[in-house]
């Protein structure tokens, strides 16, 4: 099984407005870390949050924000009053703590696109 | 003060060739990695190196071989090249120690291979 899913190979959104990324993962490892990526096209991979499995509240950092529901095994990310600059592909990832190998599991990324 | 670097950011080069991809970082990190990008972005891990020792060899060509000189440095040497290893390389390090699943990746800028 898919240890990271992507549903949502592109989406669209207005400018201001609100758009919700999709990211589920598998991991019988009661201990993870959920990480969002974002790849603009000049091509740097650029960390923008993280959600850690045992943390009580929703992670934020500025206009985004994690929803993360444990029981469904879901991690989306919402962007909040997005803008021409939030255009780009969107990589949501997972870091299980009992994986010695120290791998990060990434999913087929989210590409979005702005529109003014 | 480039956190992750790599040289060259280009490269092209001819089938059967072989090439070095170098990459440091100076974040003072224990664990470093290499990932493939393909041309539909997906994200596959390459190798990891953590205290100068493979961790991870997912199934890659034994035509490529990581070589960590110290824990700065994890460069990347393909022997004769194909078609096929023509993608986006990209270089990662984070710090493992503690509580390491909540620790996230710098990823470096990425050298786009193209191998004619």
């Amino acid at each position: 099984a898919q240890k990271i899913t992507q549903t949502q190979p592109g989406m669209f959104v207005q400018e201001k407005e609100a758009v919700t990324l999709d990211c589920t993962y598998d991991t019988s490892d009661p201990s993870y870390g959920l990480f969002w990526y974002k790849q603009p096209s000049s091509g740097e991979m650029i960390f923008l949050i993280y959600q850690g499995s045992y943390d009580q509240q929703n992670a934020t950092e500025g206009r985004y924000s994690l929803n993360f529901q444990k029981a469904r095994k879901s991690a989306n990310l919402v962007i909040s009053a997005s803008q021409l600059g939030d255009s780009a592909m969107y990589f949501c990832a997972m870091r299980e703590a009992l994986n010695t190998g120290n791998q990060f599991y990434f999913g087929t990324g989210t590409s979005l696109t702005v529109i003014p | 003060d480039t956190a992750v670097s790599q040289t060259p950011k280009y490269l092209v080069t001819q089938m059967g060739n072989d090439k070095s991809i170098k990459c440091e970082q100076n974040l003072g990190h224990d664990t470093m990695y290499w990932y493939k990008q393909d041309s539909k972005k997906f994200l596959k891990i390459m190798f990891s190196y953590n205290n100068k020792e493979l961790i991870i060899n997912e199934t890659v060509p034994n035509r490529f071989s990581p070589k960590s000189p110290d824990k700065a440095h994890l460069n990347l040497h393909i022997n004769s090249l194909e078609l096929g290893d023509s993608a986006v390389y990209f270089c990662a390090s984070r710090i493992s120690l503690g509580a390491s699943e909540y620790n996230e990746q710098f990823f470096g800028p990425g050298t786009r291979l193209t191998v004619l």
